[in-house]
């Protein structure tokens, strides 16, 4: 069965203080690795995609890798702004699965 | 460039009735996703049309449905309505039907309460 882990479930930082997420997966065939942020009422906000073990990904302050079992979100000096939620999601390779399996997500809160 | 639209934003309803939700994806996406997020599951693939036709469906009971309408428009409908049913549901628009290629784009969602 396809499944996603994501650690921690929750990370306090201050602001500036550098830090990783973890995503690790078990899926049947890897289409592709997904990158979401999730801010409170609203719905997920595209990141990053990733296909392949060795891919790296940026954008601003955040840095996205994929080995063959897990994917980690580098978070570079972080802002106040980067408060959310962050959801990790794989894309199975089953023939005309046209879905994503995510994670329950990490709450990440940047304090000033 | 309008996103992914959903209506309503908030709903309450009773035990036992049913309710319709609505999904307007972005202009010339073919491809139509629903999801469920409750904070014990988080969120989970309820179904996916492509072109009117349901290509996938997760693992939810049959009082789970939904459809596709020629205009790319979706609605989903949830019969009988049970207390667990309360949840953000969220709507995915998709370019094509290789949503690898193209990603997926979500809605802000229906918080749907059922007391």
């Amino acid at each position: 069965e396809d499944q996603v882990t994501q650690s921690p479930e929750a990370l306090r930082l201050q602001e500036g203080e550098s830090s990783s997420l973890n995503c690790s997966y078990t899926v049947s065939g890897l289409r592709g690795l997904f990158w979401y942020r999730q801010d409170p009422g609203k719905g997920p906000e595209f990141l990053f995609t990733l296909y392949s073990a060795g891919e790296e990904k940026e954008k601003e302050r955040l840095k996205a890798t994929l080995t063959k079992k897990e994917s980690f979100l580098h978070i570079t000096a972080p802002k106040p702004e980067d408060s959310a939620t962050y959801l990790c999601a794989v894309h199975p390779g089953v023939q005309g699965a046209q879905k994503l399996v995510f994670g329950q997500g990490t709450r990440l809160t940047i304090n000033p | 460039k309008a996103g992914v639209t959903q209506t309503p934003r908030y709903l309450i309803k009773t035990r036992g009735q049913q309710v319709t939700l609505s999904c307007s994806p972005i202009s010339g996406h073919r491809s139509v996703s629903w999801y469920q997020q409750t904070p014990g599951q988080g969120l989970q693939f309820l179904f996916e049309y492509f072109s009117e036709t349901q290509r996938n469906k997760g693992n939810f009971p049959g009082r789970f449905s939904g459809r596709q309408f020629s205009n790319s428009r979706s609605e989903m409908n949830v019969s009988t309505l049970e207390l667990g049913d309360s949840a953000l549901y969220l709507c995915a628009s998709s370019l094509a039907g290789s949503s690898i290629v193209y990603g997926y784009t979500f809605g802000s969602g229906t918080r749907l309460t059922v007391v």
